[in-house]
C-alpha cells in the first residue's frame, strides 16, 4: 500500500496568513494526487484535482503543487472560513490512501 | 445539479448485516466509477471500494474484503454496498462519492452512519 504522509497535522495561524500542508508519499503516484477540505460534522468537499488543479467554485487563494512524491496545498491568504481539516488523497492505485488530516485553526 | 443521498445507516450488532444505499441524482450514472469512503468517529478517511460504470469491475480495501459487496442499478441510479460480518471497527460514517475518469472522488454525499455494537 502506499503511505500518506501528512504535515503538519495541526496548525494555527491568523488571517491574512500563508499556510502550506505538506503531502508525502511512500512511493511516485504520478499526478493522481487530491485535495479535500472537511469541516465539522460535513463532508469533505474537494479542492483541488491532479495536484494542481482547482475545482470550479473553489476560492484562488487554494492552490496544489509538487511532483515525485512531495505535494503540497497552500493557501495564500488565510481567511476565517478556512478553519477545517485538510486531506490528501492518492488514487494512484489500490487501495487508495488517504492523508491522516491537518486541522487548521484560525488564531 | 449532482446530487448523492446515501441511507441505510444503524445500529447493528457484531456479526450482523446491514446495506446501505445511494440515490444518484443530476448526472448520468451509468458512465461513472462509484465510491464508498469511511471515516470513524473522530478519525480520518478510508477508501473502502469502488465499482465501475457498468459494474463489471470491483476493488475492495483489504480488511473489508470477503463481507463487504459493492453494486449498482443503473436503471435505479442507485449504488450499494452490503456489509456483512459486522465488527466494531467498521463503525463510521459511509459517504458515497463519485469518481471522475482518473479515479478522483468530486462528488459526496452527506454520509450515513453506521454503528456497530452490543
Amino acid at each position: 500500500d502506499i503511505q500518506m504522509t501528512q504535515s503538519p497535522s495541526s496548525l494555527s495561524a491568523s488571517v491574512g496568513d500563508r499556510v502550506t500542508i505538506t503531502c508525502r508519499t511512500s512511493q511516485g503516484i504520478r499526478n493522481d494526487l487530491g485535495w479535500y477540505q472537511q469541516k465539522p460534522g460535513k463532508a469533505p468537499k474537494r479542492l483541488i484535482f491532479a495536484v494542481s488543479s482547482l475545482q470550479s467554485g473553489v476560492p484562488s487563494r487554494f492552490s496544489g503543487s509538487g511532483s515525485g512524491t512531495e505535494f503540497t496545498l497552500t493557501i495564500s491568504s488565510l481567511q476565517p472560513e478556512d478553519s477545517a481539516t485538510y486531506y490528501c488523497l492518492q488514487h494512484y492505485t489500490y487501495p487508495y490512501t488517504f492523508g491522516q488530516g491537518t486541522k487548521l485553526e484560525i488564531k | 445539479e449532482v446530487q448523492l443521498v446515501e441511507s441505510g445507516g444503524a445500529l447493528v450488532q457484531p456479526g450482523g448485516s446491514l446495506r446501505l444505499s445511494c440515490a444518484a441524482s443530476g448526472f448520468s450514472f451509468n458512465s461513472y466509477w462509484m465510491n464508498w469512503v469511511r471515516q470513524a468517529p473522530g478519525k480520518g478517511l478510508e477508501w473502502v471500494a469502488n465499482i465501475k460504470s457498468d459494474g463489471s469491475e470491483k476493488n475492495y480495501v483489504d480488511s473489508v474484503k470477503g463481507r463487504f459487496t459493492i453494486s449498482r442499478d443503473n436503471a435505479k441510479n442507485s449504488l450499494s454496498l452490503q456489509m456483512n460480518s459486522l465488527r466494531a471497527e467498521d463503525t463510521a460514517v459511509y459517504y458515497c462519492t463519485r469518481l471522475l475518469n482518473n479515479g478522483y472522488p468530486d462528488y459526496w454525499g452527506q454520509g450515513t452512519l453506521v454503528t456497530v455494537s452490543s
